[in-house]
């Protein structure tokens, strides 16, 4: 069965403080692993989709690598307006557009 | 803005009322997909639509669930004699086939509507 592991599951930063979420992973035959951000009473906004171990995408202070068994999404200097739920989906199988399969999701608070 | 929309944001019903939730995706948008959300958990798959078809159904999906795309355009899920167990956010998404190129999305890249709150009395 696909599964993912997120951690830590609450994480709280000053602002500037750098730091990384993690996101384990098992899966047969992995087509995709994504990124998203959640805030509260919305749905989850895309950030990015990784498709093979030794890749990376960036955007504004978020960086997301990939390995064979994890994924890390790396926030440099972060902001107050960063504070809010990150997800991590993986999307298994031969076949494109599957389900994703979610992890709980890392909650991250950045003070100012 | 041509995202994906849900409706209603916020549904309160008491239990044993029938509900039903709209999701209009992006246009042109072949693939549709509905989660469910409860507090402190990740989406977890419900079911998906390849145009009309419906390609795929949780486990989670009981009986009393049940969804439809017709024309493959909006879907409709609609939840009968509701329990308090059904309260969740109902989340929409949607995403372009293989070969599809719409603003610079990859075929597999899921986008997600804002949610339907549920709450059962």
């Amino acid at each position: 069965e696909d599964q993912v592991t997120q951690s830590p599951e609450a994480l709280r930063l000053q602002e500037g403080e750098s730091s990384s979420l993690n996101c384990s992973y098992t899966v047969s035959g992995l087509r995709g692993l994504f990124w998203y951000r959640q805030d509260p009473g919305k749905g989850p906004e895309f950030l990015f989709t990784l498709y093979s171990a030794g890749e990376e995408k960036e955007k504004e202070r978020l960086k997301a690598t990939l390995t064979k068994k994890e994924s890390f999404l790396h926030i440099t200097a972060p902001k107050p307006e960063d504070s809010a739920t990150y997800l991590c989906a993986v999307q298994a199988g031969t076949s494109g557009n599957t389900p994703l399969v979610f992890g709980k999701g890392t909650r991250l608070s950045v003070i100012a | 803005d041509t995202g994906v929309s849900q409706d209603p944001r916020h549904k309160i019903t008491k239990r044993g009322q029938n509900v039903t939730f709209r999701c209009d995706p992006i246009s042109e948008h072949n693939r549709l997909y509905w989660y469910r959300q409860t507090l402190g958990q990740g989406p977890e798959f419900l079911t998906y639509f390849q145009n009309e078809a419906q390609l795929e159904k949780s486990r989670l999906l009981s009986d009393r669930f049940s969804a439809e795309r017709p024309k493959g355009s909006f879907s409709t899920l609609e939840i009968q004699r509701t329990e308090q167990g059904d309260s969740a956010m109902y989340l929409c998404a949607s995403s372009p086939i293989l070969g599809q190129r719409e603003a610079g999305y990859r075929y597999n890249e899921q986008f997600f509507g804002p949610g339907t709150r549920l709450t059962v009395l």
